[in-house]
C-alpha cells in the first residue's frame, strides 16, 4: 500500500491569504491518479481535485492541484472563510487505494 | 444529481455483525463506469477504504486486506442500493462509515452522509 504523507499537519492562515498543502507518496502514483478532498466538521469529504490537477464539478477556480509522480500540491489562491477545514489526499493509481492523514487549515 | 443515502444501526455489540445500506439515486448501480465503495474514518486509522462492488458483466467485489474474511458487500439492483456486512466486530471497528461512488478512474465523487457506528 502506498503511504501518503501530508504536510503540514496544521496550517494557520488568514482569509485572503494563499494556502499551499503538500502530499508526498512513498512511491510513484500511477497515471498521477491523485485526488484532494475537503472535509468540514460533521460532513463527508467532498471531491475538489482529481487526476492531480483537474477541478471537480462546481469547485471554485481558487482551488488548484499540481504535481506528478510522488509529489503533489493543493493550492488555494485566496482563502475564503468557508475554506477552513481539513484536506485529504487520496491515491487511486495503485491498489489498494490509500489516503493521507490530512492537513487542518485553521484561521 | 447523484445522491447516496445511508441507513443502519449506530450501535453494534462486540462479536456481532455490522450491517449498513446505501441507497443510490441519480445513477444506476449497474453502471459500467462506476464502482460502489465503503470507506470508514476513525481518529486512530484515518480514512480507510474497505471494499467495493461494481458491474462489468458480471458483478465484481474487491476487499481491503485488513477486513478480508469478515466483509461482504452486496449489490441489490432491484432497489438500486448496496450493503455492507462486517462480521465479528470489535471496538477497533468503531468509526464513521461512508458509502461512496467512484467514477471510472477511481476518485470518489459522491459520498453518503456517514453513519457513526460504535461497537460496545
Amino acid at each position: 500500500e502506498i503511504v501518503l504523507t501530508q504536510s503540514p499537519g496544521t496550517l494557520s492562515l488568514s482569509p485572503g491569504e494563499r494556502a499551499t498543502l503538500s502530499c508526498r507518496a512513498g512511491q510513484s502514483v500511477n497515471n498521477n491518479y491523485l485526488a484532494w478532498y475537503q472535509q468540514r466538521p460533521g460532513q463527508a469529504p467532498r471531491l475538489l481535485i482529481y487526476g492531480a490537477s483537474n477541478r471537480a464539478t462546481g469547485i471554485p477556480d481558487r482551488f488548484s492541484g499540481s504535481g506528478s509522480g510522488t509529489d503533489f500540491t493543493l493550492t488555494i489562491g485566496r482563502l475564503e472563510p468557508e475554506d477552513f477545514a481539513i484536506y485529504f489526499c487520496h491515491q487511486y493509481g495503485n491498489s489498494p487505494a490509500s489516503f493521507g492523514l490530512g492537513t487542518k487549515l485553521e484561521i | 444529481q447523484i445522491q447516496l443515502q445511508q441507513s443502519g444501526p449506530g450501535l453494534v455489540q462486540p462479536s456481532q455483525t455490522l450491517s449498513l445500506i446505501c441507497a443510490v439515486s441519480g445513477d444506476s448501480l449497474s453502471s459500467t463506469s462506476a464502482t460502489w465503495n465503503w470507506i470508514r474514518q476513525s481518529p486512530s486509522r484515518g480514512l480507510e477504504w474497505l471494499g467495493r462492488t461494481y458491474y462489468r458483466s458480471p458483478w465484481y467485489t474487491d476487499y481491503a486486506v485488513s477486513v478480508r474474511g469478515r466483509i461482504t458487500i452486496n449489490p441489490d439492483t432491484a432497489k438500486n442500493q448496496f450493503s455492507l456486512h462486517l462480521t465479528s466486530v470489535t471496538p477497533e471497528d468503531t468509526a464513521m462509515y461512508y458509502c461512496a461512488r467512484a467514477d471510472g478512474w477511481g476518485d470518489f465523487d459522491s459520498w453518503g452522509q456517514g453513519t457513526l457506528v460504535t461497537v460496545s
